[in-house]
């Protein structure tokens, strides 16, 4: 079955501690990307990439980090630098690059800092 | 304030029953998207839409670009449609941006 997973489903984190977030999606998609999620707010934009070995920052990228190294992966270090980390963070991707295209989710990774 | 309202917030109503829920943005966009969060957290596309009116299924979603308004419509509800329906809007062009409204959190009743 072709999706997006992401891994893993609950994450806690100490203060202090990197933690990355895994995304892997089978679908061939050229854009992937980070979003988190607060209760009461829309989903925010971390970081994004259209293409293999490029990315660009979002609307709160500040605290995080990611790498675009091979198609199919997408992974996010969520750094200690974050402030306030705990949140629910998606990954998604699309077949076309930029935000015109539907975009395929994953199922996400809840983060709490202990 | 948000660039994308949704209304209402909260919404219960009884299996059957039509539903509307109700999306507006301040400013001209490209197209816009509805999507449905399930309980645990998975987010689906719906629909993707510049103008006029989709279908699929019991769901219909309609634009209107001079008011700057949408609506996501279910029809013969059930509980299954339960979810948090998501309303995110595309500035194209220089700005390229995609932002997304709070969320409106419906609960169907048997």
């Amino acid at each position: 079955d072709g999706g997006i997973t992401q891994s893993p489903k609950y994450l806690f984190r100490k203060e202090g501690q990197n933690v990355t977030l895994s995304c892997e999606q089978n679908l061939n998609h050229d854009a992937m990307y980070w979003y988190r999620q607060d209760p009461g707010q829309g989903l925010r934009l971390i970081y994004y990439s259209q293409i293999v070995n490029d990315f660009q920052k979002g609307d709160i990228a500040e605290g995080y980090s990611v790498s675009r190294e091979k198609k199919e992966s997408f992974p996010l270090t969520v750094t200690s630098a974050q402030k306030n980390p705990t949140a629910f963070y998606l990954c998604a991707s699309s077949s076309g690059q930029g935000f015109y295209n539907e975009q395929f989710f994953g199922p996400g990774t809840r983060l709490t800092v202990l | 304030k948000n660039e994308v309202e949704q209304s209402p917030q909260n919404l219960t109503a009884q299996e059957g029953e039509f539903i509307t829920i109700n999306c507006s943005y301040s400013v001209g966009i490209s197209a816009l998207h509805w999507l449905q969060q399930h309980p645990g957290g998975g987010i689906v596309s719906l629909f993707m839409l510049s103008s006029g009116k989709k279908k699929h299924g019991r769901l219909i979603a309609t634009i209107n670009i001079q008011e700057k308004h949408s609506s996501l419509h279910i029809t013969a509800s059930h509980p299954r449609d339960s979810a948090v329906y998501i309303c995110a809007v595309f500035y194209g062009g220089a700005t390229n941006k995609l932002i997304f409204g709070t969320g409106t959190l419906l609960a169907v009743q048997p």
